[in-house]
């Protein structure tokens, strides 16, 4: 069971430049989330899902965007990197039920991306 | 909109002690709350879970309290050891869509 995996691990971007990062989970999760994490700022929600389908921006969305084409996958695209977008990326999932029963929702994180924009 | 703050930002403690790290929350229409620890350079591993119908949870040496009409809660750590030392972070789920709201982190050190 691999839980949340993102690719890739490293990146070095030309200001300007597109790329899109992978997050894939295999725990059958409703709930994905994209998360940016910079010194002095915590953990900010970029965008998120509730479904297969289904996008919806969060706090800072500006500069990104995002598909769930399928449910077990979340895209995270940056169309013209700019040097305010480096930081390390985390994506994230959960379930209101986990083997069957209602759970505590508890959410499964990525080993983060980590983006550098020159 | 949901606002998370921890106390203390860091914390610096000899090997053995028993600590306490505060989370505190402004809108306490919360789904549950939630306990993750972040090694450096990795991603968030979650310690502990409380719905919002509970008031504590217990894993090993640590036990997490939600309080959820003052909105607080307390990471209760036992007898600190060494391989405790990393971020620990809390997140409160709330709105109408399932979105976690996180802390920015109490930075342990636990020195032998």
């Amino acid at each position: 069971n691999a839980g949340v995996t993102q690719t890739p691990k490293f990146r070095v971007l030309k200001t300007g430049q597109s790329m899109t990062l992978l997050c894939a989970q295999d725990m059958n999760h409703e709930y994905m989330y994209w998360y940016r994490q910079d010194p002095g700022m915590g953990l900010r929600l970029i965008h998120y899902s509730v479904g297969e389908g289904t996008t919806a921006k969060g706090e800072v969305p500006d500069g990104y965007n995002v598909s769930r084409l399928k449910k077990q996958n979340f895209l995270l695209g940056l169309e013209s990197a700019a040097p305010s977008q480096t930081s390390v990326y985390f994506c994230a999932s959960t379930s209101s039920r986990d083997r069957g029963y209602f759970s505590g929702n508890t959410i499964y994180f990525g080993e983060g991306s980590w983006l550098t924009v020159v | 909109k949901q606002e998370v703050t921890q106390i203390p930002a860091a914390l610096s403690v000899p090997e053995g002690e028993n600590l306490v790290l505060n989370c505190s929350f402004t809108d306490s229409a919360i789904y549950n709350l939630q306990w993750f620890r972040q090694d450096p350079g990795k991603g968030l591993t979650s310690l502990l879970l409380i719905q919002s119908s509970q008031r504590e949870q217990t894993s090993g040496r640590l036990n997490a309290s939600l309080d959820k009409s003052s909105g607080r809660s307390t990471l209760y750590i036992a007898a600190s050891q060494p391989g405790d030392s990393a971020t620990y972070l809390c997140a409160v789920a709330s709105g109408g869509s399932y979105i976690p709201t996180f802390g920015r982190g109490t930075s342990l050190i636990v020195h032998p």
